[in-house]
């Protein structure tokens, strides 16, 4: 089956500084990625969709210039959350498509970022 | 507006019992409904796909139904464990050129011994 890999799975970070987070298909090819974030006992909340080498969409509300993604590879996909305050601290999940079947979702593990 | 609603918010039940999660659509156009399985701290699994045409599917103690004319849709738990305890989460997809993902609120099962 694919498989969707991100990293790292947790991550503390001060208030102000910036981090990144990966999210690579690890058997497949990933046309399309998406990033979402959940709040504790909350559903996931699709902040934007990439297509490998070009921009970003971004769900209303979501700042493109805080959450910077970026999708260079079919195989690697990153979110750089920059001047990080206290409420961005969520769970950042992302998941991919593939060519062969796009109505497919498959989602990484997770990231738990932190931020102090 | 494309909604997916699912109930109940949260379930409690005793470890062997059978339970059944409901999910309630008005997604067009209607492309498929996937149940996902999401443990604490983890990405969702999936458990079932169901297409238009479908209107049962199981996988293993989990069994998906689907009436596209009343747009629900259930997942049932057979002889539940604690390893069931998780969030269960109804996905739509919804396809207009592109596809487009529409999340249900999740149902949180807490399973007892």
């Amino acid at each position: 089956g694919a498989v969707v890999s991100q990293h790292p799975s947790r991550v503390i970070c001060k208030s102000g500084t910036s981090v990144k987070i990966e999210c690579r298909s690890l058997d497949f090819q990933a046309t399309t990625m998406f990033w979402y974030r959940q709040f504790p006992k909350q559903s996931l909340m699709l902040m934007a969709t990439s297509n490998e080498g070009s921009k970003a969409t971004y769900e209303q509300g979501v700042e493109k210039d805080k959450f910077l993604i970026n999708h260079a590879s079919l195989t690697l996909s990153t979110l750089t959350v920059t001047s990080a305050h206290p409420e961005d601290s969520s769970f950042y999940i992302c998941s991919a498509t593939g060519l062969r079947s796009p109505y497919e979702q498959y989602f990484g593990p997770g990231t738990r970022l932190t931020v102090t | 507006k494309n909604q997916v609603e699912q109930s109940p918010q949260s379930l409690i039940i005793l470890e062997g019992k059978n339970c059944t999660l409901q999910c309630n659509y008005t997604v067009s156009p209607f492309s498929n409904l996937r149940w996902y399985k999401q443990d604490t701290g983890r990405g969702p699994v999936s458990l079932t796909i169901m297409t238009f045409s479908e209107n049962t599917k199981s996988n293993g103690r989990y069994t998906a139904t689907l009436d596209a004319d009343t747009k629900q849709s259930s997942l049932h738990i057979t002889a539940s464990q604690l390893s069931d305890s998780a969030s269960y989460i109804c996905v739509v997809s919804v396809t207009s050129g592109t596809y487009k993902y529409i999340f249900g609120t999740g149902t949180r099962l807490k399973v007892l011994a």
